[in-house]
């Protein structure tokens, strides 16, 4: 069975203060890898997709890496409006099914002036 | 550009009760799904199409019916509504890039059973 943890469940950082957010996954042959960013009340955001060991991608504050076992989401000198909960999805290399997301339960960030 | 719009977006029903809630995208997508969202769960997948006339049951289906007549739409349907299934519900769809996906979600429907 598909597994995805993230710690911590709930970060605060002033703003200026980097920091990471770890998502750890157990999978059957990794696909993908997906981060996701929520607002109260929103839908899931569409950040970034990584696909192998090793990657890295970048959008504004956010960096986004990957491993064999896990994937961060560095943040850098972050900002208020940077406050949201963060998710992390794996998609397994199986095939038919469509494209099945397996969900961590997110952190929940916050940054503060 | 609307993307996936779900109505409606609050609901509040008694134990009994149904209710159909509406899925619809305008990026002529395949694929669409149904999650639930709950406090310290994380999203979980209900149903799922993989394309006009065709479901399959995801990770917590029980309580659930879907149907998928047109391209565009996606309905989760709730019989005989129990509070348990008060939840955040999310609609999603993506289409196939060479077996990798994007998953875009729309805004939620706030559903609460009494």
């Amino acid at each position: 069975e598909d597994q995805v943890t993230q710690s911590p469940e709930a970060l605060r950082l002033q703003e200026g203060e980097s920091s990471s957010l770890n998502c750890s996954y157990t999978v059957s042959g990794l696909r993908g890898l997906f981060w996701y960013r929520q607002d109260p009340g929103k839908g899931p955001e569409f950040l970034f997709t990584l696909y192998s060991a090793g990657e890295e991608k970048e959008k504004e504050r956010l960096k986004a890496t990957l491993t064999k076992k896990e994937s961060f989401l560095h943040i850098t000198a972050p900002k208020p409006e940077d406050s949201a909960t963060y998710l992390c999805a794996v998609q397994a290399g199986v095939t038919g099914g469509g494209n099945k997301l397996t969900f961590g339960t997110g952190t929940q960030l916050k940054v503060e002036l | 550009n609307a993307g996936v719009t779900q109505t409606p977006k609050f609901r509040v029903l008694k134990t009994g009760q149904s209710m159909t809630l509406l899925c619809a995208q305008d990026m002529n997508h395949e694929y669409m799904y149904w999650y639930r969202q709950d406090p310290g769960m994380g999203l979980r997948l209900i149903h799922y199409s993989v394309g006009e006339g065709t479901t399959a049951k995801g990770e917590v289906p029980d309580g659930y019916n879907v149907s998928r007549l047109k391209k565009q739409n996606f309905l989760l349907g709730l019989e005989s509504a129990a509070p348990s299934q008060t939840s955040v519900y999310f609609c999603a769809s993506s289409y196939d890039l060479q077996g990798w996906h994007i998953q875009y979600f729309g805004a939620g429907t706030r559903l609460s059973v009494l």
